[in-house]
């Protein structure tokens, strides 16, 4: 079965950069795309970007253009998405979901475990 | 880039009430609208996609309906275990790639 898990919980100051990992088992890896959603304490869903597991072409929410870099390697089977200039704001959970697709429709149905993100002096 | 509008952000209910939940969109996205339902400390879990299309194993009280701007989730008699947040998302998917935005979210309670 499809299984998708995140690196631990990380705690970084402000300034910081933080890369989680998204480990993806189950079926093979290069035919879907892995998004990053982040959520805020309390707050709501927040879309960061998207990568192509087949090619590594990625796309990012205007928020996140410049900040944040989005990776795989397909020969473990594995996304990363690296956040750079930490602020307390950024503190979060940070989501990967491995897109699926009901013909045009593309849904977030298997997402990791969420790994906290703490950005604290 | 699409902006998704939830409304209301908050809403109190008691079981065995219908509610409807509203999400539109900035520009048209056809049906490409999903509903998500999260509980705390949990992912969200999809409930419907292309609008109106109920993922399998989510029960028949949840629907959805709409296309172009303007959408609604609809839950026909509240049960305990659906007092949650509510989030819809656009895939409109000319090109690909378009961010794929959430709505800010609907917490729905027990009144």
């Amino acid at each position: 079965q499809v299984q998708v898990v995140q690196s631990g919980a990380e705690v970084k100051k402000p300034g910081a950069s933080v890369k989680v990992s998204c480990k993806a088992s189950g079926y093979n890896f290069i035919d879907y795309g892995i998004s990053w959603v982040r959520q805020a304490p309390g707050q709501g869903l927040e879309w960061m970007g998207w990568i192509s597991a087949y090619n590594g072409d990625t796309h990012f929410a205007q928020n996140f253009q410049g900040r944040v870099t989005l990776t795989r390697d397909t020969s473990t089977s594995t996304a990363y998405m690296e956040l750079r200039s930490l602020e307390p704001d950024d503190t979060a959970v940070y989501y990967c979901v491995r897109e699926a697709a009901y013909g045009d429709y593309i849904v977030f149905y298997y997402w990791g475990q969420g790994t906290l993100v703490t950005v604290s002096s | 880039d699409i902006q998704m509008t939830q409304s209301p952000s908050s809403l109190s209910a008691s079981v065995g009430d219908r509610v409807t939940i509203t999400c539109r969109a900035s520009q048209s996205i056809s049906n490409f609208l999903n509903w998500y339902q999260q509980k705390p400390g949990k992912a969200p879990n999809l409930l419907i996609y292309a609008a109106s299309s109920l993922q399998s194993g989510v029960p028949s009280r949840f629907s959805g309906s709409g296309s172009g701007t303007d959408f609604t989730l609809t839950i026909s008699s509240l049960q305990p275990e659906d007092f949650a947040t509510y989030y819809c998302q656009q895939n409109y998917n000319v090109p690909r790639t378009l961010p794929r935005t959430f709505g800010q979210g609907t917490k729905l309670e027990i009144k």
